[in-house]
């Protein structure tokens, strides 16, 4: 399907356990992200990415782990999940930096135990 | 003080009104400013971008800017239900990449019949 797909969409985890949460784009997309959702908090960075092999941290990057090693996927890792992980978390992605657009996808409601 | 600042509402207009959201920035060098949709459940997508001082107009909606008092609005005009969502700024600051958006905790706007 063309566009941005998270997978999985729900997720429930336990305190200590790793999660990854995959992220894959279609169009070719240099810049990708990831964000994380919470009342209270609205949408905080927590990796970004302007290439393959190039990752950076955001606002709240401690326990989460990125990679990229293809263009078209970003996934994100909880090493070691906590309850404070507990969130929405999304990904997107912009052809450019600066002002360009950033596209958004579905989504994966995290709840960890 | 937040980076981006936003009434979390809910705003309610009647249906055929205009509706004014709001926000505010902290760091006077921002370059860009985006206002994103988000329904309930799902991902934000942009609605406008603004880049310079003044108004951007774009069928019903229109962006205002103004960079020496450091915020930024969007108006809805014929506010319709299906308006209804909730309305995210998102700032590029000064401070940061030029890929790094940060995001107000967004505006709840209700159209009421």
């Amino acid at each position: 399907d063309a566009g941005i797909t998270q997978s999985p969409r729900y997720k429930i985890t336990e305190t200590g356990r790793q999660v990854t949460l995959m992220c894959h784009q279609t169009w070719s997309h240099s810049y990708m992200f990831w964000y994380r959702q919470d009342l209270g908090h609205g949408l905080r960075l927590i990796y970004y990415s302007a290439a393959a092999d190039i990752t950076d941290k955001g606002e709240v990057p401690d326990g989460y782990v990125v990679s990229r090693s293809k263009t078209e996927n970003f996934p994100l890792t909880l090493e070691s999940a906590t309850r404070s992980q507990t969130s929405v978390y999304f990904c997107a992605s912009s052809e450019f930096s600066g002002g360009n657009e950033q596209f958004f996808g579905p989504g994966t409601r995290l709840t960890v135990l | 003080q937040k980076e981006v600042e936003q009434n979390s509402g809910p705003l309610s207009v009647p249906e055929g009104a205009i509706a004014s959201l709001n926000c505010t920035y902290s760091d006077r060098g921002s370059q860009s400013f985006f206002w994103y949709r988000q329904y309930s459940g799902k991902s934000p997508e942009l609605i406008m971008f603004i880049y310079s001082n003044g108004d951007k107009e774009d069928g019903r909606f229109t962006a205002q800017l103004n960079k020496a008092s450091q915020y930024v609005s969007l108006l809805i005009r014929d506010s319709q239900p299906s308006d209804s969502a909730t309305y995210l700024c998102a700032v590029i600051p000064r401070t940061g990449t030029a890929s790094k958006l940060t995001f107000g905790t967004g505006t709840r706007l209700q159209v009421t019949l």
